[in-house]
C-alpha cells in the first residue's frame, strides 16, 4: 500500500538555524499539506499546496516558513530561522480531492519529523 | 469557541466492552468529517470517513448529526489494540483539516 514518507525522523537544530523537512507524498496525489503537533497539543494545519502553489495557509505559517515541490516527488517545508517554539512534530499529508466521491477529501499522513530547537 | 471539541477522556474499558464518545464542531458549513486514530507519538491514521447516513466499518460505527453539529464513534467488542487517542476531524472549507484534541481510550485485559 502506498504511503507518505518523511525524512529525517528527528532533527535537532539550534535556534536561528534553517531547517528543511522533506516529504514524499503518495505518487498519484495532487494536494499536499503540512501540519504540526506540539507535544501534548492537537494537530494544527500549516499549509496546503496544489498545482505548484500555496492554496491555503494558517496564521502559524508566517514569513519564516516556505514550501516547495522541487521535483516530481519531493515536497519540502523550510523554516528559515528556527525558534524554540517551533519544536514540534511536523506531519506531511497528501490527498486527492475531487468531486463526486465520498472519499475524495481523505488525507494520509506521513510518520512525521520531530523537530527539536535548542 | 473551538472549531472541534472532544471529551478528552480517558475512557478505560475492559476487553469486549462497548465504548462510545462524540465531538462537536462549530462551523455549520463543515463539509467532510472523519475519525482518525493516533498512537503515542505517531502520525494520525484515518480510521473512517463519516457520512450523513451513518456508516459502519467492522466494529466501528460513526454517526453524524448535522442539525446538532456532532459526530459520534462507537467501538464494539473492544480489543487491546483499540487503545489509542481518537481524533475527530472536520473539513470546513477548501481542503484543510481541523482536528479535535482527541479522546483517549484504554482497553484493559
Amino acid at each position: 500500500e502506498p504511503e507518505v514518507t518523511q525524512t529525517p525522523s528527528h532533527q535537532v537544530t539550534q535556534m536561528g538555524q534553517e531547517v528543511i523537512l522533506r516529504c514524499v507524498p503518495i505518487s498519484n496525489h495532487l494536494y499536499f499539506y503540512w501540519y504540526r503537533q506540539i507535544l501534548g497539543q492537537k494537530v494544527e494545519f500549516l499549509v496546503s499546496f496544489y498545482n505548484n502553489e500555496i492554496s491555503e495557509k494558517s496564521e502559524i505559517f508566517d514569513d519564516q516558513f516556505s514550501v516547495e515541490r522541487p521535483d516530481g516527488s519531493n515536497f519540502t517545508l523550510k523554516i528559515r530561522s528556527t525558534k524554540l517554539e517551533d519544536s514540534a512534530m511536523y506531519f506531511c499529508a497528501s490527498g486527492v480531492p475531487g468531486t463526486g466521491s465520498k472519499s475524495s477529501y481523505e488525507q494520509y499522513f506521513g510518520p512525521g519529523t520531530r523537530l527539536t530547537v535548542t | 469557541r473551538k472549531e472541534v471539541e472532544q471529551d478528552p477522556g480517558p475512557f478505560n474499558v475492559p476487553e469486549g466492552a462497548t465504548v462510545a464518545f462524540n465531538c462537536t464542531y462549530s462551523n455549520s458549513a463543515s463539509q467532510s468529517f472523519f475519525w482518525y486514530r493516533q498512537d503515542c507519538r505517531k502520525e494520525p491514521k484515518l480510521l473512517m470517513s463519516v457520512y450523513s447516513s451513518g456508516n459502519e466499518d467492522g466494529r466501528f460505527t460513526a454517526q453524524l448529526n448535522r442539525a446538532s453539529q456532532y459526530i459520534s464513534l462507537l467501538i464494539r467488542d473492544s480489543k487491546l489494540s483499540d487503545s489509542a487517542t481518537y481524533l475527530c476531524v472536520v473539513r470546513s472549507n477548501d481542503y484543510k483539516l481541523s482536528f479535535g484534541a482527541g479522546t483517549t481510550v484504554t482497553v484493559r485485559a
